[in-house]
C-alpha cells in the first residue's frame, strides 16, 4: 500500500481564493510527523509546514494551514488568499517514528495553478 | 543560516560514463544528509542517507554510491551511468532524524 496518497494530480483556483490539496497516509506507527512541499518551477524543494501526530492542534504557518484528521490519517493542506506566486507542485511526506531506516515517504504531488 | 549547495546545476552525460555528484551543507555540525532522485512528473525517491562520516545506508540498491568524506559534504558517484539514472537529483539536510528535511537546488542529470 502507498504510504502517502495525493488523489489531485492538477488543481485550479482563483487567486485570493483558498485551495485545498488533499493528502492520505498509511502507518501502524503512533508516532510519526507529517511535511508538506512546495516545488516551483525551479525545481528546489521548499519546506512549509510540520505536523506531528501528538499535536493536537492544526499546524499553521502563515497563509499554510494543516488540517490534520487522525483518525481519517488524513493531512490536507490549506492554502488561503491564494497568490499567484503559490503556483507549484505540492508534495506531501511523512517520516514513520519507527528507529530503524531513515524513511521519508513522499506523494506523487499535486500542481497547483493560481488563476488571475 | 544554514545553506546546502549542489554542484553541478544541470549535467549531460553519455551511457557509461561516470559521474559525480556533489552537496555542501554549511552552518550547521553533524547534520542528517539525504540523497533524493526525482522522475520526471514523479515524487522523490530515497537513494542514500547517512547520519554521518562514513555512515551511509543505501534505500534502493542500483549502481549509484554515495560517500561522506566530511562533516558536510555528501557525494553521489557511478562507474557507469545508464539511461535509467536521468533524473533531478536532490540533496537535503535535517537535524534530527525525524525533523524537516532542507533541501539543495537540485542537479538535473540527463544521460544520453
Amino acid at each position: 500500500a502507498q504510504k502517502i496518497t495525493q488523489t489531485q494530480p492538477g488543481m485550479f483556483v482563483q487567486e485570493k481564493e483558498a485551495v485545498t490539496l488533499d493528502c492520505t497516509y498509511d502507518t501502524s506507527d503512533q508516532s510519526y510527523g507529517l511535511f508538506w512541499y512546495k516545488q516551483p518551477s525551479s525545481g528546489e524543494m521548499i519546506f512549509l509546514i510540520y505536523q506531528g501526530s501528538y499535536d493536537e492542534q492544526n499546524a499553521t504557518e502563515g497563509r499554510y494551514s494543516l488540517n490534520f484528521q487522525k483518525a481519517r490519517k488524513s493531512a490536507n493542506l490549506v492554502i488561503s488568499a491564494s497568490q499567484l506566486g503559490d503556483s507549484a507542485m505540492y508534495f506531501c511526506a511523512m517520516r514513520e517514528g519507527s528507529n530503524t531506516g531513515n524513511q521519508f515517504y513522499f506523494g506523487t504531488g499535486t500542481s497547483l495553478t493560481v488563476i488571475p | 543560516s544554514q545553506t546546502i549547495h549542489q554542484w553541478p546545476a544541470t549535467l549531460v552525460q553519455p551511457v557509461g560514463s561516470p559521474l559525480s555528484l556533489e552537496c555542501t551543507v554549511e552552518g550547521t555540525s553533524n547534520p542528517n544528509l539525504y540523497w533524493y532522485r526525482q522522475a520526471a512528473g514523479r515524487g522523490l525517491q530515497l537513494l542514500f542517507y547517512s547520519v554521518g562520516i562514513g555512515q551511509i545506508s543505501s534505500e534502493v540498491p542500483q549502481n549509484l554510491s554515495a560517500s561522506r568524506p566530511q562533516d558536510r559534504q555528501f557525494i553521489l558517484s557511478s562507474k557507469k551511468l545508464l539511461l535509467s539514472d536521468s533524473g533531478f537529483y536532490l540533496c537535503a539536510w535535517s537535524v534530527l532524524r525525524n525533523s524537516e528535511q532542507y533541501f539543495g537546488p537540485g542537479t538535473r542529470l540527463t544521460v544520453t
